[in-house]
């Protein structure tokens, strides 16, 4: 199981406007910065948001990340069907000292 | 535009030692946090660890007694090597360019690690 939780799966009208949740602890979310990750089906991962809630040059403003004590949250507006993809928390875990994610949320636009 | 590519072994028989390498073009390996990252068939994403240029490394500590990053800064390539394979290291491999900030103030310390470039992947299965 990963150290990060993640609904396995979420669902939306295209238009709509939809959340993932990524709940972590003290030791990674509650003290560090959280990353999140856009996978389409058969391609490799790619970084939607760093540092919460920046976005990289690129990536468009329906995309939204925040973060409150040891859980942080991706928002997607506007839903689309091209934004049916997977999506990754990460970030670092102090008492590990290692980088974690979180197992993925499957995102169906319906 | 700085690219990754992965390059190495489709097939690994069990026991044996997985290599792969990762060529970094359209910029310079200096600096960054150079990071390896798996995920095995149907399943979500295992962080392996990563290498500093300057060499120095962090790895997984379910994986630790296993990993060996290094670089190669002439080249522009960094190098996994995982050892004695079973099955369960079946996956798809990815390099990727890592960013690891700390913001430290009155005595703490907050950390940003992630991935900013990733190579397109490399499928990697252990059987006999």
């Amino acid at each position: 199981q990963s150290v990060l939780t993640q609904p396995p799966s979420v669902s939306a009208a295209p238009g709509q406007k939809v959340t993932i949740s990524c709940s972590g602890s003290s030791s990674n979310i509650g003290n560090n910065y959280v990353s999140w990750y856009q996978q389409l089906p058969g391609t490799a991962p790619k970084l939607l948001i760093y540092e919460n809630d920046k976005r990289p040059s690129g990536i468009p403003d329906r995309f939204s990340g925040s973060k409150s004590g040891t859980s942080a949250t991706l928002g997607i507006t506007g839903l689309q069907t091209g934004d049916e993809a997977d999506y990754y928390c990460g970030t670092w875990d102090t008492s590990l000292s290692a980088g974690v994610f979180g197992g993925g949320t499957k995102l169906t636009v319906l | 535009q700085v690219q990754l590519q992965e390059s190495g072994p489709g097939l690994v028989k069990p026991s044996e030692t997985l290599s792969l390498t990762c060529t970094v073009s359209g910029g310079s390996i200096s600096s960054y946090y150079w990071s390896w990252i798996r995920q095995p068939p149907g399943k979500g994403l295992e962080w392996i660890g990563y290498i500093y240029y300057s060499g120095s490394t962090n790895y997984n500590p379910s994986l630790k007694s296993r990993v060996t990053i290094s670089v190669d800064t002439s080249k522009n390539q960094f190098s996994l090597k995982l050892s004695s394979v079973t099955a369960a290291d079946t996956a798809v491999y990815y390099c990727a360019r890592g960013v690891f900030d700390p913001y430290c103030s009155g005595g703490s310390c907050y950390y940003y690690y992630g991935m900013d470039v990733w190579g397109q992947g490399t499928t990697v299965t252990v059987s006999s």
